[in-house]
Formats: structure tokens, sequence, C-alpha cells
């Protein structure tokens, strides 16, 4: 069965901090990996995804995400973060399959002036 | 439309009556998901259709919920006999097809009294 971990539950940061969100799943095929970001009051957006090449992936707002196959993670980063990153953010799994995508729980991140 | 689109997108209801939750995809995305959200936690997947068919109901939690799909665009999830334990946001998704990205719409709060 497919699975995905997500280490934080909540995220507290300062403006410019850099940020690193935890993501593992658990899945023994050929995956593809997203980030959906949920800002307050608004749907899940995509906010980047890897389906095979450069392990390196990068999305909007200038986050970024690396595929460790060795270690089944799928950690999200930006550099530097800004107030209106203040969001939930959701690991998702799928595969090359007929199957939904199975999302982490989710960690939430607070940016503080 | 451009996006998802889910009514209504809140609804009471007492315990015990039926609901209706209505899913227009993106049109051109053959695949339409439906997913449940409880507070602190990731979309669950319920329900998946490819076409007019469910490909996948494995998430549907009891026979209660049921969804229907009859021209392979709109989609209705029904759910009988509400509980409280059924409040939650439950979200629709469509892609092009199953595995690939998914976009949600905005979902519908469900809380039963």
């Amino acid at each position: 069965a497919q699975s995905v971990s997500q280490h934080n539950h909540h995220v507290i940061l300062s403006e410019a901090a850099s940020l690193e969100l935890g993501c593992n799943y658990s899945y023994g095929g050929t995956v593809n990996l997203f980030w959906y970001v949920q800002y307050p009051g608004q749907h899940l957006q995509l906010l980047l995804k890897y389906f095979s090449g450069d392990p390196l992936v990068k999305g909007i707002k200038g986050f970024e995400a690396e595929f460790i196959k060795s270690k089944f993670s799928f950690n999200l980063r930006k550099p530097s973060v800004q107030w209106s990153d203040t969001a939930e953010y959701f690991c998702a799994l799928g595969n090359s399959g007929n199957t939904p995508l199975v999302f982490g729980k989710g960690t939430r991140l607070s940016v503080i002036a | 439309g451009a996006g998802v689109s889910q009514t209504p997108s809140n609804k009471v209801t007492e315990k015990g009556k039926y609901v209706e939750l209505r899913c227009d995809p993106i049109s051109g995305h053959t695949a339409l998901y439906w997913y449940r959200q409880s507070l602190g936690q990731g979309p669950e997947f319920l329900i998946y259709f490819q076409g007019t068919g469910a490909a996948d109901d494995s998430g549907l939690p009891n026979d209660r919920f049921f969804a229907v799909r009859p021209e392979g665009s709109v989609s209705t999830l029904k759910i009988q006999r509400t509980e409280r334990g059924d409040s939650a946001v439950y979200l629709c998704a469509s892609s092009f097809s199953s595995g690939n990205t998914i976009y949600f719409g905005e979902g519908s709060w469900l809380t039963v009294v």
C-alpha cells in the first residue's frame, strides 16, 4: 500500500528564513510526486511535481523539491520565506497505474514578520 | 468553466438527512476524484471515475456514500442518513488521466448537526 508521511505538523519561521519541509513515501514502484499548497481560505493548488528526469524540481514562487530515491523522500525547500507563504503544504504520491493520489497529513507553515 | 466547480460551497444538514454534493470538472478531463478533508488532516480519497464508471471506490467509508457520473462530466456525491462524523470538506478534483496532476475545486463544507 502507498503512504506519505510529513514529519512536521506545524512550522513557524521568521521572514527571510530558509524552509525545508519533509516528505517521505512508501511505495516500491515508479512514483510521481507532488507538493500542493492551500493558502488560507483558498483551494488546494499545485506547487510543483516530479514525474521523471532531473530529481531537483523547481516550482512556483521560488519553491523547489528534491527527489531522493534511496531515501524515499521528496522534501520541499525555499531559501527565503515570505509572510505570504503562510499556508498548509501537502505532499502527495501517485504512480503510473490507475490509482489516485495519496496525500500526507500536511504541514502548516506560519511565517511571522 | 476554467476550474473545477463545486456546489454548494456550504451545507448544514440535520443528522439523518440525505445530502447531494455536485462537482463540475475541468472541460476535457476524463478522470474525476472525490476526496474528504477533516480538520488537521490531508485529503482522504473516497472514489474516482474514469469516464462514466467508478474505477476505484475503495475509499468510500460505508454504503451510505455513493457517487455517480452518468454522462462522464458532472458528478454527484450522495450521502444517506448523514451522521455528525460525516462533517468535513468534500473536495472534488479532475485530471486528464489518473496518476497525473489533479486540479481541485474549492470544496463543499458539510456540517451535520
